[in-house]
């Protein structure tokens, strides 16, 4: 299994609060993301970084920022939370080379819930 | 724009085969995947096909026909624990670019 972490695990907030939740992976990969899963939308694309400093928008990137400092964690911040943002969150790893028989593998999640 | 269909849930018997479309339109197409995800898990790499044809591994096969916009994913032999999430993604040109199905669920009943 690709060693990737996310922290917290669960988490409870109240609307308008700041979060931020950890993606640390132990595989040296250059891409990381952050998606979101929710139920009839399957998984959808927050933010991307294809390496330190480089970050870019995906599908659902409004409420949300990322960094990425070092190589190894990815961070996604909720400015403010809201009750919409009440998800499943995946962080997953690629290293996208040139071969395109890379994939994706994926952190355990986190559960968050804005009350 | 970008669209990826599969069915929303399946059923099948313990033993028996079971086949789970997709159909995708999206811009530009660098590959298929499909995942694996039980409830409360992380999804899991399956299968990837790029070109046209079955790619086999063991009780698991994915087809593609890039003309039709069209894959299917075969699970033969089911077992209780195949009952899961079926993810279809699609990577598009850029590498960044993974689109994903709203996923099947499938259950498998003794």
């Amino acid at each position: 299994d690709a060693g990737i972490t996310q922290s917290p695990r669960h988490k409870v907030t109240e609307t308008g609060t700041p979060v931020t939740l950890r993606c640390h992976q132990t595989e040296n990969h250059r891409y990381m993301y952050w998606y979101r899963q929710d139920p009839g939308h399957g998984l959808r694309l927050i933010h991307y970084s294809y390496g330190v400093k480089d970050t870019d928008k995906g599908e659902v990137s409004d409420g949300y920022s990322v960094s990425r400092s070092k190589t190894e964690d990815f961070l996604l911040t909720l400015e403010s939370a809201t009750s919409s943002q009440t998800s499943v969150y995946f962080c997953a790893i690629a290293n996208q080379g040139l071969a395109s028989t890379d994939t994706q593998y994926f952190g355990p999640g986190t559960r968050l819930t804005v009350l | 724009g970008q669209n990826i269909d599969q069915p929303t849930e399946m059923t099948a018997t313990e033993g028996a085969i079971v086949q789970i479309n997709c159909t995708y339109q999206t811009s530009g197409f660098n590959g298929l995947f499909w995942y694996q995800q039980h409830a409360g898990e992380a999804p899991t790499f399956l299968s990837y096909n790029v070109l046209d044809g079955l790619e086999e591994k063991g009780r698991f096969s994915s087809f593609l026909s890039r003309s039709k916009g069209y894959s299917y994913l075969l699970l033969k032999e089911l077992q209780m624990k195949d009952s899961a999430s079926y993810l279809c993604a699609v990577k598009g040109n850029y590498g960044q670019n993974f689109v994903f199905g709203p996923g099947t669920r499938l259950s498998v009943l003794p």
